[in-house]
């Protein structure tokens, strides 16, 4: 069974600072991986989309990478900003699945301080 | 700019009624969504939907139904609402996979609903 960990569960930084967030995952068998920002008491809004067969992906001060050997994926920002605090939650979509089933990691809560 | 549109941000209602959450999607996605989303338990999937009149369960069904007479519509139905079902409850829409399966997963803004 897929299970989708996500470390530290909360992190607090001054504004300026590149940061990474961390995202693991049990079975290396995905279909693609997707990071996901989550304001307080709002929905999710997709921020990267990263292929089996990708190692990365950008998008502006954010870079995704994936590694599905060792079941892992970063999400680096670049020069965080007070804007960017959130919590950031990954999600994997398993290869063998027909439909599109995701399973969420529980997020990180991210602060960055001005 | 995909957008799906949940009927209620905020809802509060009695235990044993029976409550309805409407989603509306306006991107002709094939697939629906419902999770709930608890502090630490994450999200879960509770039911989705691939095609109109088509469901399949999530990991938490038990106590919900849904409804997709509409493409562009997928309801969440609390058959007698419990307090244990209080919680944000999250819709989201995506096209089919198998061929389209690299497209995110596009999600409402949330509806929380307490049951009193």
């Amino acid at each position: 069974k897929q299970e989708v960990t996500q470390i530290p569960a909360a992190l607090s930084v001054p504004e300026g600072e590149n940061l990474v967030l961390n995202c693991s995952f049990t079975d290396s068998a995905i279909y693609n991986l997707q990071w996901f920002r989550q304001d307080p008491g709002k929905g999710l809004t997709s921020l990267l989309l990263i292929q089996s067969s990708q190692r990365e992906q950008t998008s502006g001060r954010l870079n995704a990478s994936l590694d599905k050997s060792s079941g892992r994926s970063t999400l680096y920002i670049a020069a965080s900003q007070p804007g960017d605090s959130a919590t950031y939650l990954c999600a994997v979509k398993a290869e063998s699945t027909s439909y599109d089933k995701v399973i969420f990691g529980p997020g990180t809560s991210l602060s960055v301080i001005p | 700019d995909v957008k799906v549109t949940q009927s209620s941000r905020y809802l509060v209602k009695r235990t044993g009624e029976k409550v309805f959450l409407e989603c509306v999607q306006d991107m002709d996605h094939e697939n629906m969504f419902w999770y709930r989303q608890d502090p630490g338990l994450g999200l879960r999937l509770i039911y989705f939907s691939y095609d109109v009149k088509m469901k399949e369960k999530g990991d938490i069904p038990e106590g919900y139904s849904v409804s997709r007479e509409k493409k562009e519509r997928f309801s969440l139905i609390l058959e007698s609402a419990s307090t244990n079902q209080t919680s944000m409850y999250l819709c989201a829409s995506s096209f089919l996979g198998k061929g389209k399966s690299n497209q995110p997963q596009h999600f409402g803004d949330g509806t929380r609903l307490s049951i009193l």
